[in-house]
């Protein structure tokens, strides 16, 4: 069974600009969340994603945004991107409680 | 073996030891807590659940212990090998009506042989 996928991998965008990323998750798994990680704030959760619909929100500003498709495949959008922005975006998809997840997409704000 | 009492940012161990690696959450109403591995590179591994009616879970190699009265939780690794070496998370769900995971601060474990 694959596992969850995010495409792209890296990503280097000019601050200002707007970014799209991709997450593909486990076959059958309905719920995708969407995790920032950086050296100084850890591991935080952005948003959660189940049928469709936003079911869970961190407290990121209103430039972060996803949605999710009736295939559970899933996109988080990041506008007017600034340096702090630069990150790994790590997805997970859950069935249930256990969260899998992805290899991350290392974005880069330059 | 090695042991905290308070979390560490890193823990060193020879191969062959236990490690204990601590964490504190933060939320009394959180029901459900995992630890992960990540390892340099690579997304978050899940390595053991569990829930808030248990206080102590075994799989392989790896306890985790649960103290909901000092909101503290434990993972243990018998006979530690260098593949163990990586950064290891506590996280909570927040929701029970969802996955909303607050993560520690994580521990680098780093196991020389």
């Amino acid at each position: 069974k694959a596992g969850v996928t995010q495409t792209p991998r890296y990503l280097i965008k000019t601050r200002g600009q707007q970014v799209t990323l991709s997450c593909s998750p486990i076959s059958g798994h309905r719920s995708v969340s969407w995790y920032q990680q950086t050296p100084g704030q850890g591991l935080q959760f952005l948003f959660e994603y189940f049928s469709e619909t936003q079911r869970n929100k961190g407290n990121f500003p209103g430039r972060f945004s996803g949605r999710q498709f009736s295939n559970s495949r899933s996109e988080m959008n990041v506008s007017t991107l600034e340096l702090g922005d630069s990150a790994l975006y790590l997805c997970a998809s859950t069935n249930g409680l256990v969260a899998f997840f992805g290899q991350g997409t290392r974005l880069t704000v330059v | 073996g090695e042991s905290v009492g308070l979390h560490l940012p890193t823990l060193s161990v020879q191969e062959g030891d236990n490690s204990i690696i601590n964490c504190a959450y933060s939320n009394s109403a959180s029901d459900y807590f995992i630890w992960y591995k990540q390892e340099s590179g690579k997304g978050p591994q899940f390595i053991i659940d569990i829930r808030s009616n248990m206080d102590k879970r075994q799989g392989q190699r790896v306890t985790v212990l649960l103290n909901k009265t000092v909101k503290h939780l434990s993972l243990q690794i018998a006979a530690t090998q260098p593949g163990d070496s990586a950064v290891y998370f506590c996280a909570e769900n927040l929701n029970q009506a969802g996955t909303a995971l607050i993560f520690g601060k994580g521990t680098t474990l780093s196991v020389s042989s």
